[in-house]
């Protein structure tokens, strides 16, 4: 299965700055000039929500401080500028490859 | 507006069968692909398996021996069996529908049903 480590397990933002999010899989999720990476963000007792697909693109509805770049390896996830509304955990999740697994998640607190 | 919800039992014992309903809203079963995925306490996301547009299924490996999805048309839903359960299958399960050309990710999801394993 592809591991899928992100980086930092939490963070902490003053409202206003850039949050920067990591995720590493443990082999390429590139295939037909894709990336099979994908975001999502989760709030207490809400199920999760798709934030970027393909690693950059944004889903319909979702504010455009969010984004989403990386190939191969490597994804980050951006939130600038952080708001309030902001607090959750994100996780990336790949479909490269069976089984599909997701990242053990990132919380995002505000400082 | 497509919408799924999730329900059943949320106590199982163990050794013995959980058993969830997906009913979806808005869409049909019969295009597209309809996912499990269960959060553990912990927070860790595993991908369960799916049932696709014309039936077929697809199951995580490590789950392979214990789970079955299926569904009916007719009332435009799916259901997950999982067998011999143990407490380490207390999570909150949630169905998705698979988003993309190929349901590359999950674009919609159910609320979410907690399922306890316990005696």
């Amino acid at each position: 299965d592809i591991v899928l480590t992100q980086s930092p397990a939490s963070l902490a933002v003053s409202l206003g700055q850039r949050a920067t999010i990591s995720c590493r899989a443990s082999e390429s999720v590139d295939s037909y000039g894709n990336s099979f990476m994908h975001w999502y963000q989760q709030k207490p007792g809400q199920p999760p929500k798709l934030l970027i697909y393909r690693a950059s693109n944004l889903e319909s509805g979702i504010p455009a401080r969010f984004s989403g770049s990386g190939s191969r390896t490597d994804f980050t996830l951006t939130i600038n500028p952080v708001e309030a509304d902001d607090v959750a955990t994100y996780y990336c999740q790949q479909s490269n490859e069976d089984p599909y697994t997701f990242g053990g998640g990132t919380k995002l607190e505000i400082k | 507006e497509v919408q799924l919800q999730e329900s059943g039992p949320s106590l199982v014992k163990p050794s013995q069968t959980l058993s969830l309903t997906c009913s979806v809203t808005g869409d049909s079963i019969t295009s597209g692909y309809w996912n499990w995925i269960r959060k553990f306490p912990g927070n860790k996301l595993e991908y369960m398996g799916y049932i696709s547009y014309s039936g077929g299924t697809y199951y995580n490996p490590s789950l392979k021996s214990r789970i079955s999805i299926t569904r009916d048309t007719s009332k435009n839903q799916n259901y997950l069996q999982l067998n011999s359960v143990t407490t380490e299958d207390t999570a909150t399960y949630y169905c998705a529908r698979g988003g993309g050309y190929f349901h590359w990710y999950f674009d919609v999801w159910g609320a979410g049903t907690t399922v306890t394993v316990s005696s």
